[in-house]
This record gives structure tokens, sequence and C-alpha cells, in this order.
């Protein structure tokens, strides 16, 4: 079974609209990252959050770690060409184990 | 500037060969670093944990035999593709945990695309 679940893992919109892309985990973690990735490249960190309950914008992105700390969310007010890519939540297991969600193909169509 | 390196770029082999990928710490010195798999269209998957001075961890699934991991120094850790099929045609990333804590910033090499004809 899958740590860390995204949904969904494919989304294709249109310019100007909004969408959401969860992290969802039946276990509790300290803290949850949110990556970017673009083709041929290594993963970029977007944003970490470590308080339950947690919201921190990154301009149109908005991130929130869910209250029991076992989830998050991430929100794109306006979505633009350039937010296109591979988002990935993760988190640290152990020994600075880092393991990824299966990620969101965000594509965003002109 | 960048902080981990990985050589080469890209490569491509004939199935039956072995390949050797290097993931190099340019700032600090690292006694851990970490090993991915990327399919097409995939999440990162994690492969294994490579130890300076000790022998590779290996993630559930994954053929010590077949990923041969050497962390020849704390600033060199080598992943070799033995025996490639074209199954194993992926792009592989390392990874440098960060020095200090609490640890957010995470470090990754720009990735090796390994394809295997």
């Amino acid at each position: 079974t899958q740590l860390l679940e995204q949904s969904p893992q494919f989304l294709s919109i249109q310019e100007g609209e909004n969408l959401t892309v969860y992290c969802n985990s039946s276990s509790v973690f300290s803290s949850l990252q949110w990556y970017r990735q673009e083709p041929g490249e290594g993963p970029v960190l977007l944003v970490t959050v470590v308080t339950g309950g947690e919201v921190k914008k990154l301009k149109r992105l908005t991130f929130q770690f869910g209250d029991a700390r076992k989830d998050s969310s991430l929100h794109i007010t306006a979505a633009q060409t350039g937010d296109t890519g591979l988002y990935l939540c993760a988190v640290i297991q152990g020994a600075q184990k880092l393991v990824f969600g299966q990620g969101t193909r965000l594509t965003i169509n002109p | 500037g960048a902080v981990v390196s990985q050589h080469p770029s890209w490569v491509i082999c004939k199935s039956g060969t072995s390949v050797k990928i290097e993931c190099r710490s340019l700032d600090f010195q690292a006694t851990t670093m970490f090993w991915y798999r990327q399919f097409p269209k995939q999440s990162l998957m994690l492969m294994a944990t490579s130890n300076e001075g000790s022998k590779a961890t290996y993630e559930q699934g994954v053929e010590k035999d077949k990923f041969l991991i050497n962390h020849a120094s704390l600033t060199l850790s080598t992943l070799t593709v033995t025996s490639a099929h074209p199954e194993d045609s992926s792009f592989y990333i390392c990874r440098v945990p960060p020095v200090r804590q609490p640890a957010n910033e995470q470090y990754f090499g720009p990735g090796t695309r390994l394809t295997v004809t």
C-alpha cells in the first residue's frame, strides 16, 4: 500500500481555472513537503508544513496541512500554463528517508 | 550553484551491459545519500540508502545484486546497473540530505536518463 495517496493523478484544465490537489495518508506526520518537478529535472521544494491546520501561501499556491497532520492539500488559483508540471507530496520516514506520493501530473491548457 | 551533481546526465547502453552512475555532493560531506528511480509519468520511488563505510540498504523489491551501490567517499556515491535490460530504462536521481536540522531543504541531483536498447 502507498504511504501517501495523491489525487487526482492526472489533471488537465484551462488557464484561469482553479484546482486542488490532495495528499492523504492514514499515518500522522511531523511535517509534509510539496515539490514540483519538470521533465528531465530533479524535484524542487515548494513548501514544508509542520503544524496541524497550518496554511501557507506561495503567490497563487495555497498549501494546507490537515488538523490531524495526516493529509494536505495544494490549491492553485487562476492557473497559468507555467504551472504545468508534476506535483509531489513527500514525508520524511526515519533515518532521513524522503518518501513521495504517486504525484499529480498537472497540465494547464492555454 | 549546484549542490549535487550526477554523471552522466544521460546514457544509452545495450542490453546485458553494466552502467555506472555517479552522484557527487559538491558543498558538504554526506555519510548518507539516497537513490531514486522514476519511470515515465510516474513518481520517484526510493531504491536504496547509500551509507559511507557500510553496505547500502535497499527498499523492498529492489534487487541488491542488480543495483550495486558503493559509497566510495564522503562526497561520492555510485549506482551500477548490472546486466541492464530495457525494463531498467528510467530516470535515476540521487538525493543528499541536509546537514542542518530542521531537514527542510533537500538536495537532489539533476538526474540521469538511462535508456537500455
